[in-house]
């Protein structure tokens, strides 16, 4: 199975500070039609996850535009270009080219 | 609008079967998968399976032995099946449309 590694693990930021989450995968996401199913969620406290970014890159209707995705093949970038407090919680990678599909183990991020 | 909304016991004995329903509306299972996703507390988020529109499934390799998910298209309803719990089972159960419609979750708590 694909393994995706986040880092960090934690993340703490004052309002208005960019910051960026790493995540790993074990194998190449790329998949044979020529996309990769690379996705970032969020999950607020006590709340469902929260689709992000779709296919490395693409912004979910009604994500904020200051949330951005980029990488390839095996490694991948989540950006958050100045930070507000609405924006705590964890932040999961999945991906959903190699059956069985998997997420990543999670970055928290705190607000100072 | 499209909404999913999972049922199930709250409150289940260890080595007994956990039966949980995702029931859907607005959208047909026919053209759409539904994945199934669980966290335990205070863990990150578990990937368990998928039914896609097609009828075929994909299982984690971790649960495949035990995990079964099936569906009733006329009742717009999707079934998961996971035997022989363990208290580690105790987790909060999603159902998931694309990532993007997600129920609310059901706690399913395993006792010893």
């Amino acid at each position: 199975d694909v393994v995706l590694t986040q880092t960090p693990p934690t993340l703490s930021a004052t309002i208005g500070q960019s910051v960026s989450i790493s995540c790993r995968s074990s194998q190449s996401l790329l998949d044979s039609d020529g996309d990769t199913y690379l996705n970032w969620l969020l999950q607020r406290p006590g709340q469902s996850p929260q689709l992000l970014i779709y296919s490395v890159s693409n912004l979910e209707s009604g994500v904020p535009n200051r949330f951005s995705g980029s990488g390839s093949e095996t490694d991948f970038t989540l950006k958050i270009s100045g930070v507000e407090a609405e924006d705590l919680g964890v932040y999961y990678c999945m991906q959903a080219t190699h059956a069985p599909f998997t997420f990543g183990s999670g970055t928290k991020l705190e607000i100072k | 609008q499209v909404q999913l909304k999972e049922s199930g016991p709250v409150l289940v004995q260890a080595s007994e079967t956990l039966s949980l329903t995702c029931t859907v509306s607005g959208f047909s299972l026919t053209n759409y998968g539904v994945i199934w996703v669980r966290q335990s507390p205070g863990k990150g988020l578990e990937w368990m399976g998928i039914i896609w529109g097609d009828g075929n499934t994909d299982y984690n390799s971790a649960l495949k032995s035990r995990l079964s998910i099936n569906r009733d298209t006329s009742k717009s309803q999707v079934f998961l099946k996971m035997n022989s719990l363990q208290t580690d089972d105790t987790a909060i159960y999603y159902c998931t449309r694309d990532l993007v419609y997600w129920g609310q979750g059901t706690l399913v708590t395993v006792s010893s």
